[in-house]
């Protein structure tokens, strides 16, 4: 069965600190999709990544940057010099293309709370 | 471009009623997916919609219907409500399918069952 987990609860990091987000997702297909999104106080989930299976390059945005590795079904998330801006919940998500491609539905994970303090 | 919209923010009602909630996508969007999200079972797939058809459902109760219409613009209806559907509902959209690139969500609609 699908599952993906977040082990963190909650992190809290003073400003310009660097923090890691951890992903650990289970799947029985070759051909899946993970994803990161951020959920501010407003309660909108926003889009920060998606990956597909095969995909395996590590990426970077700005102070954002991703390490997926197949090897052990993780798919982490880092902030560099994190900033009170990013203190929001964090969902990583993983959605399986077993329904013929565009279909699909995201299994997210429970989420980090990430606070960042002045 | 306008964001996808729900209606209504937030609502209040009692156990055994029924609710309908609103979601308009994005101009051009295809695919409007439905997520509930409870503190207890965290953010949980509802069903997706494509075209005016349900593409995929998740493990909810019968109780929990949705239709779309030509516009793309979704409803999701609740009835015989009870205190466990408390919940933030969110609507997602985007162009062809939740495999496809970015979800859009709403701001959601909060429900709370007394």
């Amino acid at each position: 069965a699908q599952k993906v987990t977040q082990a963190q609860t909650e992190i809290s990091v003073v400003e310009k600190e660097d923090v890691t987000l951890d992903c650990v997702y289970e799947t029985r297909d070759t051909t899946y999709y993970l994803f990161w999104y951020k959920q501010p106080p407003s309660g909108e989930l926003v889009f920060l990544i998606r990956r597909n299976s095969f995909d395996e390059q590590n990426e970077i945005s700005g102070r954002y940057s991703w390490n997926f590795q197949k090897s052990t079904s993780s798919f982490n998330f880092t902030i560099t010099a994190s900033q009170v801006v990013d203190s929001a919940v964090y969902f990583c998500a993983l959605s399986e293309a077993n329904y013929g491609g565009s279909q699909g539905n995201l299994i997210f994970g429970k989420g980090t709370k990430l606070s960042v303090k002045p | 471009k306008a964001g996808v919209t729900q209606t209504p923010r937030y609502l209040i009602k009692t156990r055994g009623q029924q609710v309908t909630l609103s979601c308009s996508p994005i101009s051009g969007h295809r695919s409007v997916s439905w997520y509930q999200q409870t503190p207890g079972q965290g953010l949980q797939f509802l069903f997706e919609y494509f075209s005016e058809t349900q593409r995929n459902k998740g493990n909810f109760p019968g109780r929990f219907s949705g239709r779309q219409f030509s516009n793309s613009r979704s409803e999701m209806n609740v009835s015989t409500l009870e205190l466990g559907d408390s919940a933030l509902y969110l609507c997602a959209s985007s162009l062809r399918g939740p495999n496809t690139g970015e979800l859009f969500f709403g701001e959601g609609s909060r429900l709370t069952v007394l």
